[in-house]
This record gives structure tokens, sequence and C-alpha cells, in this order.
């Protein structure tokens, strides 16, 4: 079975400084990654994928995440955080045959001080 | 891209009463729709898989005579809460499989049970 771990349950950074999401998942054959951002009470927005190719993928709003598969890790990271980068964050993980489903992280919230 | 509208976006009932929510998929057909629930500062938990004109596939422990869920069309899901209780008062998200991002969420319904 798939599972995805975030190690850090909240991350606290300062505006302007640089921000490094983990996640690591285990699944048997080449894992379908996705990274979502969600605000208090609503859905999820993706901010971008993994499905095959180039392991360094770039997503909106300065995200990007690499894909290494020798340490089934899939981080997020953004050089400069914004104020309106506080939010929630999962990692997901699916296996990308049709209809399989997604398999979620626990969460980063991430905390942006001044 | 692709939309996943769901509503209603807050809801309040009766204990013992019955809520329907909504899930559609405005842009493209969704032969596969996905249910998570969430609770407060956690993550999303599958509750079921919807597959149009067949019956749902359940995860362990999600009582399928309590969160009824029908997917009559390519474009329409629908999860109704049977006999609910305050302990069901959660955030509830839909997601269609499909679209160029292979998962399309909707923007989640606040469920409160009083």
């Amino acid at each position: 079975a798939q599972s995805v771990t975030q190690p850090d349950i909240h991350i606290t950074v300062s505006e302007g400084a640089s921000l490094e999401l983990r996640c690591n998942y285990s699944y048997g054959a080449t894992p379908y990654l996705f990274w979502y951002v969600q605000s208090p009470g609503q859905g999820l927005q993706l901010l971008l994928k993994y499905f095959s190719g180039d392991t360094l993928v770039q997503g909106i709003k300065g995200f990007e995440a690499e894909f290494k598969r020798s340490q089934s890790s899939f981080n997020l990271r953004k050089p400069s955080v914004h104020w309106s980068d506080a939010a929630e964050y999962f990692c997901a993980v699916g296996a990308g045959a049709a209809g399989n489903k997604l398999t979620f992280g626990g969460g980063t919230r991430v905390l942006v001080k001044p | 891209g692709a939309v996943v509208s769901q509503h209603p976006s807050r809801v309040i009932c009766k204990s013992g009463t019955s809520v329907k929510i909504e899930c559609r998929s405005l842009d493209f057909q969704a032969t596969t729709m996905f249910w998570y629930r969430q609770f407060p500062k956690q993550s999303l938990m599958l509750m079921a898989t919807s597959n149009e004109g067949s019956k749902a596939t359940y995860e362990q422990g999600v009582e399928k005579d309590k969160f009824l869920i029908n997917h009559a069309s390519l474009t329409l899901s629908t999860l109704t809460v049977t006999s609910a209780h305050p302990e069901d008062s959660s955030f509830y998200i839909c997601s269609a499989r499909g679209g160029s991002n292979g998962y399309t969420f909707g923007s989640g319904t606040r469920l409160t049970v009083v």
C-alpha cells in the first residue's frame, strides 16, 4: 500500500527566507506525486505534480519540487517566502492508473513571520 | 482548466436529519470521484471511491449505510450523510479524477450537526 510522510508538522519561516517542506513516500512503482496548498476552510489547490520526465518540477507561486527516487522523496521548495504563503501544505501520492486514489501526508503548517 | 463544483459550502443540520452534498465536474467527465473527510488541523482521509454507474468502494471503517454515495452520471456524485450526529461534523471534500492535473478538488463542505 502507498503511504506518505511529512515529518514536519509545522514550520515557521521569516518573510523573504527560503522554505523547504519534506515529503517521503512509499510505493512499489513509479508514483504520481503532488503538492497541494490549503488555506483555512478552503479546498485544495494544486501547486505542482510529477508524473514522469524531468525530476525537477516547477509549479505555481514560485514553488518547485524535486523527485529523488533513491531517497523516496519529493521535497517542496521556495526561494523567498511571502506572507501569503502561510497555509497548510499536503504532499500526496497516487498510483497513476485510472481510478486510483490519492494518499495524503499529514500536512505541514507554514507560519510566516514578518 | 478542470473545475469541480461542490455544494453547499456550509450546512448546519439537526441531529437525526440527513444532508446531501453534491460534487460536479463542470468541464470534463469524471468516471471516478473521491470523497474525503478532514478533521480540524488534520489531513484528508479517504472515505470512499465513487465510480459512475456502480457501487462505491468504501475505505475500512467507513459506514456505507451512513455515508451514502451515488454517482449516477459522469459529472455528478453525491454524498448523503444519513441520520447525522454531532460527531459527523467535519469538513468534507470531493475530488474528481480527470483533467490535465490528474485530480481536481472541490472547495469543500463544512458540515455542522447540532
